[in-house]
């Protein structure tokens, strides 16, 4: 399996701040990367795929770079409702792993 | 616009078997754009993909749980199904159910890879006497 070393794990900013979550893959798994966003009680939902693309309905304050086994998802201009956890996910070979999660809390 | 939603039992005993449907509206799982999956998350913790299916039939498990687990689809009624055996407290989680899309430049050769991008809203499920 292809573990994923997400960071921080916990991010404090405020509204307006520029932030940074890094995904780190045991091994090369090209672009095939996506990023989620879960709300407390709530499924996770799509923001990126592929490492870069938006999903359709996404702000684009969000974007995703990355290739092989580095990765990071920026929110370029921190919103209320940005803060959530935030997931990497890999869909290069199975099983599919996830990074652990890095909460973005508000400062 | 698809929607998926998971059903089943919210408590389940220890040893016994975890059975869930996830009922998809406004797609249908007969097409072969598709595959569906299973994700759970445990109390407090990160998201685990438990495994997926084709319409044909055709399934892919996490080795994690491979043993336990049982994915099957019925076309007739537009649903998906989890089955998970032998459970213990562990398996105390929300469930979630997904579609997998293909993504359209993510091939090599003749292989595509596809990403999950609707979420049922999940269901939760505790094993518990």
């Amino acid at each position: 399996a292809i573990w994923m070393t997400q960071s921080p794990s916990l991010l404090s900013a405020s509204t307006g701040d520029r932030v940074t979550i890094s995904c780190r893959m045991s091994q090369g798994i090209s672009s095939y990367l996506a990023w989620y966003q879960q709300k407390p009680g709530k499924a996770p939902e799509l923001l990126i795929y592929a490492a870069s693309t938006l999903q359709s309905g996404v702000p684009s304050r969000f974007s995703g770079s990355g290739s092989g086994t580095d990765f990071t998802l920026t929110i370029s201009c921190l919103q209320s409702e940005d803060f959530a956890t935030y997931y990497c996910q890999q869909y290069y070979s199975f099983p599919r792993t996830f990074g652990q999660g890095t909460k973005v809390e508000i400062k | 616009q698809v929607q998926l939603q998971e059903s089943g039992p919210g408590l389940v005993k220890p040893s016994e078997t975890l059975s869930l449907t996830c009922t998809v509206s406004g797609g249908s799982v007969s097409s072969g754009s598709y595959y569906w999956s299973w994700i759970r998350q445990p109390p407090g913790k990160g998201l685990e993909w438990i495994g997926y299916i084709y319409y044909s039939g055709s399934t892919n498990y996490n080795p994690s749980l491979k043993s336990r687990v049982t994915i099957s689809v019925d076309t007739s009624k537009n649903q998906f199904s989890l089955k998970l055996s032998s459970v213990t407290a562990a398996d105390t989680a929300v469930y979630y159910c997904a579609r997998d899309v293909r993504c359209p430049w993510c091939v090599q050769g003749t292989y595509y890879y596809y990403y999950m991008d609707v979420w049922g809203k999940g269901t939760t499920v505790t094993v518990s006497s």
